[in-house]
């Protein structure tokens, strides 16, 4: 299994700031045919079910805010949410898809 | 809109098994896979396999390989996970997730990135 590792496990934030949350990959999930990571992310409230935010690694689902950008290929990738908002505070999970799916450990972003 | 609503909690004792529903609607069911996941309390996304309603066919993570099965009803849009020889590392929040279908010029294939979600269903196995 492609084993995903999240980093900070947890980030604390100012309203109006960046936050960043990275996810590496133990192996490229960059398809070579069609030259698309196989990478999707996640936001989960609590006691809400994952909600999707980003897909191809940087495609924004329809409707999700564009503060919310996805950035990276191979075996590195970032998401950034350029100016966080109180709504913003949740876990993030990367997932891939190059392979049965596994999920990142998660991120926990709070207000700073 | 599409939606799929889960059945509700469950407590079961060690050993025993565990069948969990997931209707769906707003959306032609035969078409898109069926992938289930789980979520420990305060802990991660741990994916337990697909279904596609349309052919039957099923792919489960290797961990599970042998102690879950995944069906479907197409008669309902349902689709059912059961879980046999349960013990308490099986506590844990069980979503089902609508995959995705990715079209190119000359074909479509079945993705595994998720949406929507269940609202989850809690199992709870306890003596």
């Amino acid at each position: 299994d492609i084993v995903m590792i999240q980093s900070p496990d947890s980030l604390a934030v100012s309203l109006g700031e960046r936050a960043t949350i990275n996810c590496k990959s133990s192996q490229s999930v960059l398809y070579s045919s069609n030259n698309k990571n196989y990478l999707a992310w996640y936001q989960q409230k609590p006691g809400q079910p994952p909600k999707l935010l980003i897909y191809w690694a940087s495609t924004r689902e329809s409707g999700v805010p564009d503060r919310f950008r996805g950035s990276g290929s191979g075996t590195d990738f970032t998401l950034t949410i350029s100016s966080l908002e109180a709504e913003d505070v949740a876990a993030y999970y990367c997932q891939q898809y190059y392979t049965n799916p596994t999920f990142g450990q998660g991120t926990r972003l709070q207000i700073k | 809109q599409v939606q799929l609503v889960q059945s509700g909690a469950e407590v079961k004792k060690p050993g025993a098994s565990v069948k969990v529903s997931c209707k769906a609607s707003g959306y032609i069911f035969i078409s898109y896979e069926i992938n289930w996941v789980r979520q420990a309390a305060g802990q991660g996304l741990e994916w337990m396999g697909w279904i596609n309603p349309n052919s039957g066919d099923t792919g489960y993570a290797q961990k599970f390989q042998g102690r879950v099965t995944m069906t479907t009803d197409t008669s309902k849009s349902t689709a059912y996970m059961e879980l046999s020889s349960l013990t308490s590392e099986d506590t844990a929040v069980y979503y089902c997730a609508r995959g995705k279908v990715y079209c190119t010029t000359s074909n479509c294939h079945m993705m595994k990135w998720f949406d929507p979600w269940g609202q989850g269903s809690l199992v709870t196995v306890s003596s």
